[in-house]
C-alpha cells in the first residue's frame, strides 16, 4: 500500500496563477483533510471531507477550493495564487468508526508563490 | 488565539535520558489528544493518543500524560535515542468530529 500520496512535491507559481494539488489514498478512508504548515504556526486545517461528494471549511479556507469526486481522491485548488499562500501543504486521511482517530499524512507539497 | 500551545520551540536531551514535551490547551471540552512526530521533508506520523477518560497511555518508550484540571498534556520518551530527533506536534479535538487543532511543534534534538 502506498498510503497517502501527494502530487506534485514542489511547485513555484507566479501571483495570479492557478493550480490543483492532488491527494490520493489507498486505505479506503472516509475522511480526508488538507492542511498547511507555516513556520511558527503548526498545522492549520484548510478544508476537509467526511465522504465522497462532501466538503467542509476548516480554519483557513479563504483562497482555496476543494473537491472529492472519488472516495480515494481529494483535490485542493488555488484559483488565483497569492504570496501568502506560500507554504507546505499536507493531505491526510482517516477511517470512520474504528475507534482509532489517527490521521495518516502524505509527504507534503512545497508551494512557493512569487 | 491558539487553542493548543507548545511553548517550547526546541529541546535538547542527552541520549538515554528522558525527554519531556509539553502541550497546553484552552478548550476544556476537548476529549481526544494525539502526538505526531515529523522528520524533515516528510509528513507527520502518528505516535500515541489519549482519550479524556484516561490520564495516562503507554506505548513502548512513549508515554502520554493528561492533566484535565490543568488542561495540560505531556509526552515522555524514555530512553531517548538519536532517531527520536524530530519535530513533535500535539493535537487536540473532539473524537466525534475527527477534526483536530494542532500545536506549533517542539523540535527535539537527542544528542549522542
Amino acid at each position: 500500500n502506498a498510503g497517502v500520496t501527494q502530487t506534485p512535491k514542489f511547485r513555484v507559481l507566479k501571483t495570479g496563477q492557478s493550480m490543483t494539488l492532488l491527494c490520493a489514498q489507498d486505505m479506503n478512508h472516509e475522511y480526508m483533510y488538507w492542511y498547511r504548515q507555516d513556520p511558527g504556526m503548526g498545522l492549520r486545517l484548510i478544508h476537509y471531507s467526511v465522504g465522497e461528494g462532501t466538503t467542509a471549511k476548516g480554519e483557513v479556507p479563504d483562497g482555496y477550493n476543494v473537491s472529492r469526486l472519488k472516495k480515494q481522491n481529494f483535490l485542493l485548488g488555488l484559483e488565483s495564487a497569492a504570496p501568502s499562500q506560500t507554504s507546505v501543504y499536507f493531505c491526510a486521511s482517516s477511517a470512520r468508526g474504528t475507534g482509532s482517530y489517527e490521521q495518516y499524512f502524505g509527504p507534503g507539497t512545497r508551494l512557493t508563490v512569487t | 488565539d491558539q487553542q493548543v500551545k507548545q511553548n517550547s520551540p526546541s529541546l535538547s536531551v542527552q541520549e538515554g535520558r528522558i525527554s519531556i514535551l509539553n502541550c497546553d490547551y484552552t478548550n476544556s471540552m476537548f476529549d481526544y489528544f494525539l502526538w505526531y512526530k515529523k522528520y524533515p521533508a516528510e509528513g507527520p506520523t502518528f505516535l500515541i493518543s489519549i482519550s479524556s477518560i484516561k490520564d495516562k497511555n503507554e506505548d513502548g518508550r512513549f508515554t502520554v500524560f493528561l492533566n484535565k484540571s490543568a488542561k495540560h498534556l505531556s509526552l515522555h520518551i524514555v530512553p531517548s535515542q538519536p532517531g527520536d530527533s524530530a519535530v513533535y506536534f500535539c493535537a487536540a479535538g473532539f473524537s466525534g468530529t475527527y477534526k483536530y487543532i494542532f500545536g506549533t511543534g517542539t523540535r527535539l534534538k537527542v544528542l549522542a
